[in-house]
């Protein structure tokens, strides 16, 4: 069964540091998704991407962030300057469809820890 | 935007008793609302979902009700097993998924 993979699983960087965090989605799946979650919280929404673009971000998602699909495959978020509360497990998710209303599916997660 | 909230944070239960848990929502324009299951240090997994036009839905041990004017939905977990024992969230999708704070379920064994 297909699945989302992440790189790398875990990421540790200091602080001002410029991180990117790479997923390669299912590969007949359209809309791509990034969740943060912080230790112990609940997950929140970053931010969508479909057909080159983004789609929605959340007030989470501000200048420090960028997503980008470089390639048929791999769907990158990049935060430019690290604070230490970027510290969290980042999710990758894609689905087939946003407006057929299909399951995202998410990929392992990457730990980033900012020191 | 939408607010989801979720009840209870925690739940424990003997094995083989029922869990549920509630979640309500605040945008009328939701109208999908899946539930995950996250293992310890794991990514969420879907483990049912249900739609604005469906009330309920049951696959085997889990079911999901939707009371869409009231604004909740709710996982119920029957026959409970030590393996059940994740933290749920639920979400709600209107322009965003929007998830719940999250339900650490303990089964004992």
């Amino acid at each position: 069964e297909p699945e989302v993979t992440q790189t790398p699983s875990h990421q540790v960087t200091q602080m001002g540091q410029e991180v990117i965090l790479r997923c390669v989605p299912i590969s007949n799946h359209l809309y791509f998704y990034w969740y943060r979650q912080i230790l112990g919280q609940k997950v929140e929404f970053l931010v969508s991407f479909y057909n080159n673009e983004i789609s929605e971000k959340s007030e989470i998602f501000d200048d420090q962030f960028s997503v980008e699909r470089p390639d048929g495959s791999n769907f990158t978020l990049k935060i430019r300057s690290t604070k230490l509360e970027d510290s969290a497990m980042y999710f990758c998710a894609s689905s087939k469809s946003r407006d057929r209303i299909n399951e995202q599916y998410f990929g392992p997660g990457t730990r980033l820890t900012v020191t | 935007g939408e607010n989801v909230e979720q009840h209870p944070s925690t739940l424990s239960v003997q094995e083989g008793d029922s869990a549920v848990i509630k979640c309500t929502y605040s945008d009328s324009a939701s109208n999908y609302f899946p539930w995950y299951k996250q293992e310890l240090g794991k990514r969420p997994q879907l483990i049912i979902d249900i739609r604005s036009n469906v009330g309920e839905k049951k696959d085997q041990r889990i079911a999901v009700t939707l009371n869409k004017t009231a604004k909740h939905f709710s996982l119920h977990i029957t026959e409970t097993q030590p393996e059940d024992s994740a933290v749920y969230f639920c979400a709600a999708r209107g322009n965003q998924f929007y998830f719940g704070t999250g339900t650490s379920l303990t089964v004992i064994p």
